[in-house]
């Protein structure tokens, strides 16, 4: 079992839509997480850290559950230039990447 | 804003080469990193670095070597390529040594070897 997991998606949304997408981790270990957002043959980009039960940033919501051990990232509002690979990460003793979630907004 | 560069982008070499892959970061970060991303796989940690002329091996290090005579350069040495080590090499640095946090990425290289 992978120790981050993502679907890989990928997720097809209309501009304005809201899409969520989930991730779940192994190690209950993990004090706290990042999402990374990765644009096509580009670097990962922090979106932002969830430090506990979780975080906003305008149009993004990031929530931990611990309990279940996931963390999901919600869009608002999605606008064309959210299309982007967005990898779950979770911190232990080092950063462990999922594989990262696909969406794609059309017009 | 952090910078993270990397030597080259695109980058096509010979079964049995050496392969020297330059990171270099602005910030006077203590931390820098190496992965690697294929399809699938995700990014997996080859090797790591605290201080200068540290290293520690991190999850996938068979193969490669790297070097830190210097804070803000990290090199990854692929001592002799083999077709099995084609992907995309992207660098990293964070601050805090030791301490486990947000990372910084370059631009990355794109691997290919015949």
């Amino acid at each position: 079992r992978k120790e981050v997991e993502q679907d890989p998606g990928p997720f097809n949304v209309p501009e304005g839509a809201t899409v969520a997408f989930n991730c779940t981790y192994s190690n209950s270990a993990s004090q706290s997480f990042f999402w990374y957002r990765q644009d096509c043959r580009k670097e990962p980009k922090l979106l932002m850290s969830v430090y506990s039960s979780g975080n906003e940033d305008g149009r993004f919501t990031a929530q931990l559950n611990r309990a279940s051990q996931y963390i999901s990232l919600l869009i608002r509002d999605s606008k064309l230039s959210d299309s982007a690979t967005y990898l779950c990460v979770a911190v232990t003793d080092k950063l462990i990447f999922g594989t990262g979630t696909r969406l794609q907004v059309f017009p | 804003d952090v910078k993270v560069t990397q030597s080259s982008r695109y980058l096509v070499k010979r079964t049995g080469e050496k392969v020297f892959l330059e990171c270099v970061q602005d910030m006077d970060h203590e931390n820098m990193f190496w992965y690697r991303q294929d399809p699938g796989l995700g990014l997996r940690l080859i090797y790591f670095s605290y201080d200068v002329k540290m290293k520690e091996k991190g999850d996938i290090p068979e193969g490669y070597s790297v070097s830190r005579e210097k804070k803000e350069r990290f090199s990854l040495i692929l001592e002799s390529a083999s077709t099995n080590q084609t992907s995309m090499y992207l660098c990293a640095s964070s601050s805090l040594a030791g301490v486990v946090n947000e990372q910084f990425f370059g631009p990355g290289t794109r691997l290919t070897v015949l």
